[in-house]
């Protein structure tokens, strides 16, 4: 089992759309999370963290749930800017704090 | 306020060959990593640095090295370049631990 698994991409939607992410991670010790975006051969950018209470950054909102061991990216009203993909980040202190990511999910905003 | 700065952006190297990727960053961050990106993949780090002189291997550490004598500075070295260590490089500084604050613009390498 893959440490950082994402869903599957990629995530064709209309624009104005809401659309949702899922993030599972396999290690309970896990204290950090984050979202990041990477536009297409581009660098990655932190998108935002994820805080145990969920936390929202206007359009976005990102959820944890320790229990299940996952953790979600909502984007409402999509616009075509978002198209990018979305990578999943856990950091683990089981594992010398390194930052283990996801492979990535794909997103298309269409017109 | 630059950020963090890659150089070279693209390089091909023949088998064999050695290199080294330039990082910078000029905010004074103390740690610093390097991460690889294969196409469709996540990023996986090669080595980390918690300060000037101190630096650890990551998940995939064969067939580079690391020196970090300044805060600013930490370059990549790969060692006879394989075609396995066809990538997109990522440098990446912060300020805390357990953070990725700020990439670098990636080196694309191709080996051949």
């Amino acid at each position: 089992r893959k440490e950082v698994e994402q869903d599957p991409g990629p995530f064709n939607v209309p624009e104005g759309a809401t659309v949702a992410f899922n993030c599972t991670y396999s290690n309970s010790a896990s204290q950090s999370f984050f979202w990041y975006r990477q536009d297409c051969r581009k660098e990655p950018k932190l998108l935002m963290s994820v805080y145990s209470s969920g936390n929202e950054d206007g359009r976005f909102t990102a959820q944890l749930n320790r229990a299940s061991q996952y953790i979600s990216l909502l984007i409402r009203d999509s616009k075509l800017s978002d198209s990018a993909t979305y990578l999943c980040v856990v950091n683990s202190y089981n594992q010398g704090g390194k930052l283990i990511f996801g492979q990535g999910t794909e997103l298309s905003v269409k017109p | 306020n630059a950020g963090v700065t890659q150089t070279p952006k693209f390089r091909i190297l023949k088998i064999g060959q050695s290199m080294t990727l330039q990082c910078t960053q000029d905010m004074n961050h103390n740690y610093m990593y390097w991460y690889r990106q294969d196409p469709g993949m996540g990023l996986k780090l090669i080595y980390y640095s918690v300060g000037a002189g101190i630096t650890d291997k990551g998940e995939v550490p064969n067939g580079y090295n690391v020196s970090r004598s300044t805060t600013e500075d930490f370059p990549l070295r790969l060692e006879l370049a394989a075609p396995s260590q066809t990538s997109v490089y990522f440098c990446a500084s912060s300020l805390r631990d357990s953070r990725l604050d700020t990439f670098g613009s990636g080196t694309r390498l191709t080996v051949v």
